[in-house]
């Protein structure tokens, strides 16, 4: 069975930082792309970040470039999101989900992030 | 503002058939498969469909997906309560190298 667990949210205040982490089990991790979606309160999904099963290609979204940074350890199952300068507006719960298609098929169950003073 | 365009809610009588629309440009939906989720609140989102119909096992053949040029369409029939979510389409960007979404639609079944 496909699994994919994120933990790390939390509460944090703005200018602050927070690391994600999404371990994956049930599938030959180090051949799949692996994405980060977040969903903010009352609002869609948005994606955030990918990295490829090398490492080789990494992707962020626009308003998160500069301040996020993606990578991952093949040995381990897992892939990280580093997020930095956290400002309000990042209140989300960030998802981890393996690449299908052009996109994403099995997602986790999310991990809460709470950026406020 | 979405990359992809939602109805924002559409809403059908248990039985019925209801369709969400997806319009996008020729960078996403025009030049990659488009993938459809329905997410309920407080859980994890789940695959549904892809354009060309390939469904994850589990998901019953009353969600279908089709494409025509830049814009993608799911349709749902035989409408149970069960399937009262949000829906979202997506797919990838080439022209922003990022994933997109739509806005989501909220379905509810009367």
């Amino acid at each position: 069975e496909v699994q994919l667990v994120e933990s790390g949210g939390g509460p944090v205040k703005p200018g602050g930082s927070l690391r994600l982490s999404c371990v994956a089990s049930g599938f030959t991790f180090s051949i799949y792309t692996i994405h980060w979606v977040r969903q903010a309160p009352g609002r869609g999904l948005e994606w955030v970040s990918s990295i490829s099963s090398s490492s080789s290609y990494i992707n962020y979204a626009g308003s998160v470039k500069g301040r996020f940074s993606i990578s991952r350890d093949n040995v381990k199952n897992s892939v990280y999101l580093q997020m930095n300068s956290l400002r309000a507006e990042d209140t989300a719960v960030y998802y981890c989900a393996r690449a299908h298609s052009n996109l994403v098929d099995y997602w986790g169950q999310g991990t809460l992030v709470t950026v406020s003073s | 503002q979405s990359v992809l365009t939602q109805p924002p809610s559409v809403s059908a009588a248990p039985g019925q058939t209801v369709t969400i629309s997806c319009s996008g440009s020729t960078s996403n939906i025009g030049g990659n498969s488009v993938s459809w989720y329905q997410h309920v609140p407080g859980t994890a989102p789940k695959l549904l469909v892809s354009d060309n119909n390939e469904r994850p096992s589990g998901i019953p053949d009353r969600f279908s997906a089709s494409k025509s040029g830049t814009s993608a369409t799911l349709g749902i029939t035989g409408l149970q309560t069960g399937d009262e979510a949000d829906y979202y389409c997506g797919t990838w960007d080439g022209s922003l190298s990022a994933g997109v979404f739509g806005g989501g639609t909220k379905l509810t079944v009367l």
